[in-house]
């Protein structure tokens, strides 16, 4: 089983379609969760940190469930800009760190 | 602001060639990441670096090393190249453990590398 298991999809939703991702992960020294974004042929890049409380930035919601083991990250009102991959980062903590990225999940916004 | 930097972006090789991937920060952070794209498959870490002078092998060390002879810089070594070393290949560096490492990683365009 994978440490981080994401759906691939891809998702196609129109614009101003709300759209959401779920991860999970396996290990419980599970510390800290991200979500970062991927273009095409691209670098990745954070989006966002995700925090027990939940936290929104802008049209991007973000929820950990430490008892289920699972990160959501909603996308509300899809921009065509939207489209990308999303890939779930855990860092387990093992004395120092060890960052595990799932292998993301395509969206693909349609105008 | 250059960031992480990694040159070459693109290279072909053949079967048993040899080449080196260089990765640059200026953002003066302690720790250094070689990672593997696939395909289908999260980024894997290839090797580490936590500081000037030392390296650590990550998940999928075989076939490559490293050396981090200054701070800045963190080279990627292929010494015989194969086929199943094709793959796009990330440097990332973040600030060193403490109350100011949010985790965030810093990567560069990548590197994208053909053994034919």
């Amino acid at each position: 089983r994978k440490e981080v298991e994401q759906d691939p999809g891809p998702f196609n939703v129109p614009e101003g379609a709300t759209v959401a991702f779920n991860c999970t992960y396996s290990n419980s020294a599970s510390q800290s969760f991200f979500w970062y974004r991927q273009d095409c042929r691209k670098e990745p890049k954070l989006l966002m940190s995700v925090y027990s409380s939940g936290n929104e930035d802008g049209r991007f919601t973000a929820q950990l469930n430490r008892a289920s083991q699972y990160i959501s990250l909603l996308i509300r009102d899809s921009k065509l800009s939207d489209s990308a991959t999303y890939l779930c980062v855990v860092n387990i903590r093992t004395g120092g760190f060890k960052t595990i990225f799932g292998a993301g999940t395509r969206l693909f916004v349609k105008a | 602001n250059a960031g992480v930097t990694q040159t070459p972006k693109f290279r072909v090789l053949k079967t048993g060639q040899s080449m080196t991937l260089l990765c640059a920060q200026d953002m003066n952070h302690e720790y250094m990441y070689w990672y593997r794209q696939d395909p289908g498959m999260g980024l894997r870490l290839i090797h580490y670096s936590v500081g000037e002078g030392t390296t650590a092998k990550g998940e999928v060390p075989d076939g490559y090393n490293v050396s981090r002879l200054k701070k800045q810089n963190f080279l990627l070594g292929l010494e015989s190249a194969a086929p199943s070393q094709t793959s796009v290949y990330f440097c990332a560096s973040s600030p060193g453990q403490g109350v100011t490492n949010t985790g965030e990683l810093f990567f560069g365009e990548g590197s994208r590398l053909t053994v034919l």
